[in-house]
């Protein structure tokens, strides 16, 4: 069974820190890999990554993928409070069916 | 566009009733899945359709759980006979043509309380 684990479970840091989050899978057939930033609601797209090695970059956050290491994680640099959310890691499986995601980072970002 | 939208926003309702909730995905979309999501955990995938096929399902859907989508575009999730256990945020994705990309676009979700 595909399984997404995320680390750390929560992070506590203050306004202009940067913070890497990390999410490692195991999936039978790896298609592509994504990124979800989830506020009180529902989660909103960051990233999706393909290729290994290759950074995406949107502002301040960045993610890039290792396939070799079965592994990704999500930069953000200079945080705000407005970084303060759930980010979620999301495998889908072959068909762009169902999706395995992680529990999540939960970012706590104080000024 | 207006994104994807779901109805109700929140249920409460009392152990042994029956629930439906609806998503409406974005209009040219013709993946939809269903998701729920409980307190500490990332959402845990219960349904894909492509147009009104239903592709996937994980063994949640084999009982109480079903899932419709008679016309290739607004889908409906009932739970029959639900449980405390049922309580939960009900998601609602949709997702342009398979291979075009994975991305998921979410609804807000259904908030479902079982009392």
């Amino acid at each position: 069974e595909d399984k997404v684990v995320q680390s750390p479970l929560s992070l506590v840091v203050h306004e202009g820190d940067t913070v890497t989050l990390n999410c490692s899978y195991e999936v039978t057939n790896f298609r592509s890999l994504l990124w979800y930033k989830q506020e009180k609601k529902a989660p909103t797209f960051l990233f999706m990554l393909t290729s290994s090695g290759i950074e995406k970059k949107s502002g301040r956050l960045s993610s890039i993928l290792d396939k070799k290491e079965l592994f990704s994680i999500l930069n953000i640099t200079a945080t705000q409070t407005g970084d303060s959310a759930v980010y979620l890691c999301a495998v889908p499986n072959t068909n762009a069916g169902k999706s395995t995601f992680g529990d999540g980072t939960t970012l706590t970002v104080k000024p | 566009d207006t994104g994807v939208s779901q109805d109700p926003r929140h249920k409460i309702t009392k152990r042994g009733q029956n629930v439906t909730f609806r998503c409406d995905p974005i209009s040219e979309h013709n993946r939809l899945y269903w998701y729920r999501q409980t307190l500490g955990q990332g959402p845990e995938f219960l349904t894909y359709f492509q147009n009104e096929a239903q592709l996937e399902k994980s063994r949640l859907l084999s009982d109480r759980f079903s899932a419709e989508r008679p016309k290739g575009s607004f889908s409906t999730l009932e739970i029959q006979r639900t449980e405390q256990g049922d309580s939960a945020m009900y998601l609602c994705a949709s997702g342009p043509t398979a291979g075009t990309t994975d991305t998921q676009y979410f609804g807000p979700g259904t908030r479902l309380t079982v009392l």
